[in-house]
């Protein structure tokens, strides 16, 4: 079993609408998560970062955890074209290692 | 905000030739880099972690003679790829912990023919 896992995609989703990337974890002692965005042949960017189990909102873009399930997730609402990329999911067990998932290739259609 | 400045952004290289890629936190101090390798369609993959004024720790796999990591300051992490091949083509990013969490440096693109 991979320890962070993602569905590779892609996710298709229509401009306006609300994008819904999921990814699951297999440490239970993982304490922080992250969310970055990768454009083609860029590095990551950071988009959103919890520690602690509910949401958290940011603009458009919301990060869910359950640390119970072992989930996290990021909704983005009111899609945007620009947001089309690689969403890559990251956890991170208390030490300096972060993990990443394999990515989410999000399209957005105008 | 933190920033990592990596350099170069592209390189090409012949093969059996060393390529050093240089990682600076800008505007923080960063005990701890990260170097990471992501092959097309990849996710990022962790090949060691760089500790300032002590040697680097390396992944399960990475060969540390091969990827020399030198942390000499506070600001500042060489990865060098020595004797590279064709199959050492990748993007290598490298990252940093600040009070804004992991930040990337922008990544270089290395090709060798």
């Amino acid at each position: 079993q991979k320890e962070v896992e993602q569905n590779s995609g892609p996710l298709s989703v229509p401009e306006g609408a609300i994008a819904s990337l999921n990814c699951t974890y297999s440490d239970r002692v993982s304490q922080s998560f992250f969310w970055y965005r990768q454009y083609s042949g860029k590095s990551p960017e950071l988009i959103m970062s919890i520690y602690s189990n509910g949401d958290k909102e940011d603009g458009r873009f919301t990060a869910q955890l359950n640390k119970a399930s072992q989930y996290v997730s990021l909704l983005i609402r009111d899609s945007q074209p620009s947001d089309s990329a690689t969403y890559l999911c990251a956890v991170n067990t208390g030490g300096f290692k972060t993990i990443f998932g394999a990515g989410t290739r999000l399209f957005v259609k105008a | 905000g933190a920033v990592v400045s990596q350099h170069p952004s592209r390189v090409i290289c012949k093969s059996g030739t060393s390529v050093k890629i240089e990682c600076r936190s800008l505007d923080f101090q960063a005990t701890t880099m990260f170097w990471y390798r992501q092959f097309p369609k990849q996710s990022l993959m962790l090949m060691a972690t760089s500790n300032e004024g002590s040697k680097a720790t390396y992944e399960q796999g990475v060969e540390k003679d091969k990827f020399l990591i030198n942390h000499a300051s506070l600001t500042l992490s060489t990865l060098t790829v020595t004797s590279a091949h064709p199959e050492d083509s990748s993007f290598y990013i490298c990252s940093a912990k600040s009070d804004y969490g992991y930040t990337f440096g922008s990544g270089t693109r290395l090709t060798v023919v």
